[in-house]
This record gives C-alpha cells, structure tokens and sequence, in this order.
C-alpha cells in the first residue's frame, strides 16, 4: 500500500515563526502537493512539485515556499507564520499525469499560529 | 477550466436508509471523477473513480457513483446507511489537460448519520 506520512499531526507556532512541515512518501511517486483544508473550502493547491527540485505555484501560494531535494520528500515553509495560516495542511503524492491516477494522501497536520 | 460543485454542504440519514451525495462538474475534456471520504482528524481516502470506462462505479464500503455526460453529474449514492459512513465526502475532477496539478476539489458534504 502507498503510504503517506507527515511529520507532525499537531503543530502550534508563534506568530512570525519560521514553520517547516515535512512529507515523505513510499511509493516512488514523481509528483507531490501540498494543500490547506478549511472548512467550507474544501481543499485549496498550496504548491506542487512533477520532479526533485521543480515546483509550480498552485491556487494560493503566497506566504508559504516548498524544497523538493529528494524525490520521496517535499516540504512546505511557512517564512513568517501569521494567525491566517492556522489551518490543515494535507499532503499528496500521485505518478505523472496520466487519466485516472489519483493521489494518495497523508494523515494531515493540523497547525496553530498563535 | 475544471470545476466541481457539491450541491449539499450537509446530509443527515438515518441508519439504514439511503444516501445521496450529490456533485456536478464542469470540465472542457473527458474528465476523470473522483470522490474521496475524510473521517474526522483523518486523510482523505478514494472511494471511488470513473475514468472513462463503465459509467456505474463501485467503490468501497458498498458506495457507487454513476457519471452522466448530458447531466454532468457523478452522484454518489449508498442503498443502506450505517454509523461509520458519518464523514465528510469530496467530489473531485480531473482532465486530461494541464500540468500534473491534475484535481480540483468541491468544497465537501457532511454526511451525519443518525441512530
């Protein structure tokens, strides 16, 4: 089975803090995401990466960054954490874009900005 | 451009009955569909996948989907409700064009299931 884990379930931070949430996946995967889940929103694309090193901007990536140095790992950074980016932050791998390959996601982390 | 629309926020059943969870989308390919299902504190799991094959899915846990074209539709549906169906549920497409940003989400039902 693909497995994906997140390095933290519960997060609390501080506003102005420089937040790293980790992910890695078993799988072999080339593409992994990162999404913010809130509720009545759904899930919105935070960045996304096709390759190690290579990233595309999703729907809402102001205030976060991303390091892809390993293929089975992908980051999210938050530089200065503000209030507005308590949320949960899910993370997903797939194969290449191809019809029909879902994406298969982590547990999520749920994060305080205090 | 791809878009999905889950026309209940919330659904309430009692148990033993039926579900429906209704979705529309909007896409200019032939899309593939999918609907995920997120306990609480929980990630999302597939329930199910249409993708371009038989138009009745079955999925896990005796959930089914079936895509319709001329109503852009892909409801999924339960014939018998039980406990621990009580989750949240995401519609979900994807089309053939793009970059491997490949689904776009709805904004989620609330299935409460009452005893």
């Amino acid at each position: 089975d693909v497995k994906v884990t997140q390095s933290s379930r519960y997060l609390v931070k501080r506003t102005g803090e420089k937040v790293f949430l980790e992910c890695v996946q078993d799988m072999d995967h080339e593409n992994m995401f990162w999404y913010r889940q809130d509720p009545g929103l759904g899930l919105r694309l935070i960045y996304f990466s096709y390759d190690v090193k290579m990233k595309e901007k999703g729907d809402i990536p102001e205030g976060y960054s991303v390091s892809r140095e390993k293929k089975e790992r992908f980051s999210l950074i938050l530089e200065s954490a503000s209030t507005n980016q308590t949320s949960m932050y899910l993370c997903a791998s797939s194969y290449p874009r191809r019809q029909g390959y879902e994406q298969y996601f982590g547990p999520g982390t749920r994060l305080t900005v205090t | 451009a791809q878009s999905v629309t889950q026309l209940d926020s919330h659904v309430s059943v009692s148990e033993g009955t039926p579900v429906l969870l209704r979705c529309n989308y909007s896409s200019s390919y032939s899309p593939s569909l999918f609907w995920y299902v997120q306990h609480p504190n929980k990630g999302l799991q597939l329930l199910l996948k249409y993708t371009s094959a038989a138009t009745l899915v079955k999925g896990i846990n005796g959930f089914e989907a079936e895509f319709k074209k001329s109503e852009t539709s892909f409801h999924l549906t339960k014939p018998s409700a039980h406990m621990s169906d009580a989750a949240e549920y995401f519609c979900v497409v994807s089309d053939l064009t793009g970059s491997a940003r490949q689904l776009t989400f709805g904004s989620g039902t609330q299935l409460t299931v009452l005893p």
